[in-house]
């Protein structure tokens, strides 16, 4: 079964600080991965997803995430933390051989900035 | 605006009582997934449609939730005999290849 793994669900970063939020995957076949953004009471928003091209990949708001397969990890960084970044954060992983695509999350990471 | 949207977008009920709610996807999208999300966890899979086809339903959609996608637009989930323990965010989300877009949200708060 495949499973996704968020180490650390609280994550607290000084403004100007690089953000990191690790993430490890379980699945037994090649995953399609997923970094997302929830901000209190909303839906949420991709940031970043991986699908077997590039293991290093750029998002939205100056995230990236690099895969690592050796590693079985998508963790996810951010140079230099702004206060907007403050939010919590899901990996998420698609199964690519299921027919549902459905995504298994991790419990995410909530990121506070301090000023 | 063009993206996915869920009605209501809070609901309190009693014990007992039946909900239902709207999720209307983005107009292109032909799949469509509902995912339950309570407090301090990840959104779990409920159910996955393309187009008017229901064609998974995890196990933790139980006897009481049912879900519909007449016509292959809109979808309604529906929780008949609400619990305290349905009490989560219900989302929504539909989908091209690769990329899921999500709506806002249900709060579901049974009392």
């Amino acid at each position: 079964a495949q499973s996704v793994t968020q180490l650390g669900s609280h994550v607290s970063v000084s403004e100007g600080a690089l953000v990191l939020l690790r993430c490890n995957y379980s699945s037994s076949v090649p995953p399609y991965l997923f970094w997302y953004v929830q901000y209190p009471n909303q839906g949420l928003q991709l940031l970043l997803k991986y699908t077997s091209a590039a293991t290093l990949v750029k998002g939205i708001n100056g995230f990236e995430a690099e895969f690592k397969k050796s590693e079985t990890s998508f963790h996810l960084t951010k140079p230099s933390a702004h206060m907007s970044d403050a939010a919590e954060y899901f990996c998420a992983l698609e199964d690519s051989g299921a027919g549902s695509y459905q995504l298994t999350f991790g419990k995410g990471t909530k990121l506070s900035v301090i000023p | 605006d063009t993206g996915v949207s869920q009605n209501p977008r809070h609901k309190i009920t009693k014990r007992g009582q039946n909900v239902t709610f709207r999720c209307d996807p983005i107009s292109e999208h032909n799949r469509l997934y509902w995912y339950r999300q309570t407090l301090g966890q990840g959104p779990e899979f409920l159910t996955y449609f393309q187009n008017e086809a229901q064609l998974e339903k995890s196990r933790l959609l139980s006897d009481r939730f049912s879900a519909e996608r007449p016509k292959g637009s809109f979808s309604t989930l529906e929780i008949q005999r609400t619990e305290q323990g349905d009490s989560a965010m219900y989302l929504c989300a539909s989908s091209l290849p690769n990329e899921q877009f999500f709506g806002p949200g249900t709060r579901l708060t049974v009392l």
